[in-house]
């Protein structure tokens, strides 16, 4: 089945280290999203992507970056983790094949903890 | 700016009774509207969505909600909760099917025997 994953589930560094969340899925969606979960702000948009070689900021872009190399990946990177950074990240994939649908498909999420 | 108001962050009811959870946003244009659940480790699953047409819209798990157009609203609804109902809930809203979603922060429910 098709599918879509994150990779690490959790992870613990320290501040200034660069990190990077991997997100891959094989619906061939052209759509990918990256979100971060915090309690009382619901679910914030990080950054976007239409298709390969597009990127988009989204309300909370600061501090992170992504690249669209292919359809499958999109990968998150802190380039120097701050404690503020502590969150649970959602990748999520839509697009065609799904009835264009406007349907989300959520990875199970990356625990990223900032010490 | 789109935004989406979720005004209850916790609810609590019994397992039988009825069940509606509120939601609200802000768009100028007809919105695209959805409901999300996430159940505790997990990821976001699709409970339903309006796009146009028939304002009450059926979804999973035997959900409805109403889209208002008058009131900005569009509240989730269910007429019998049952224990495995127990999780967040999030209302979502977009300018098309494919554009990125704006979340509400979130309604997390809780169910008692």
């Amino acid at each position: 089945d098709a599918e879509i994953t994150q990779s690490p589930r959790h992870k613990i560094t320290e501040t200034g280290r660069q990190v990077t969340l991997a997100c891959h899925q094989t619906w061939n969606h052209n759509n990918m999203f990256w979100y971060r979960q915090d309690l009382g702000h619901g679910l914030r948009l990080i950054h976007y992507s239409y298709g390969v070689q597009d990127t988009n900021k989204g309300e909370v872009s600061d501090g992170y970056s992504v690249s669209r190399s292919n359809t499958e990946d999109l990968p998150l990177t802190l380039e120097s983790a701050a404690s503020s950074q502590t969150s649970v990240y959602f990748c999520a994939s839509s697009g065609p094949g799904h009835g264009n649908t406007g349907e989300l498909f959520f990875g199970e999420g990356s625990r990223l903890t900032v010490l | 700016a789109q935004s989406v108001t979720q005004p209850d962050i916790h609810i609590t009811v019994s397992e039988g009774a009825s069940l509606e959870l509120r939601c609200n946003y802000s768009y100028g244009a007809t919105p695209y509207l959805f409901w999300y659940v996430q159940s505790p480790g997990q990821g976001l699953q699709l409970l339903l969505k309006y796009f146009s047409g028939d304002t009450l819209v059926q979804g999973i798990k035997g959900f409805e909600a109403e889209f208002k157009r008058s009131q900005s609203s569009f509240n989730l609804r269910k007429p019998s909760v049952h224990w495995s109902d127990a999780a967040e809930y999030f209302c979502a809203v977009a300018h098309d099917p494919h554009n990125k979603l704006i979340f509400g922060a979130g309604t997390r429910l809780a169910v008692h025997p």
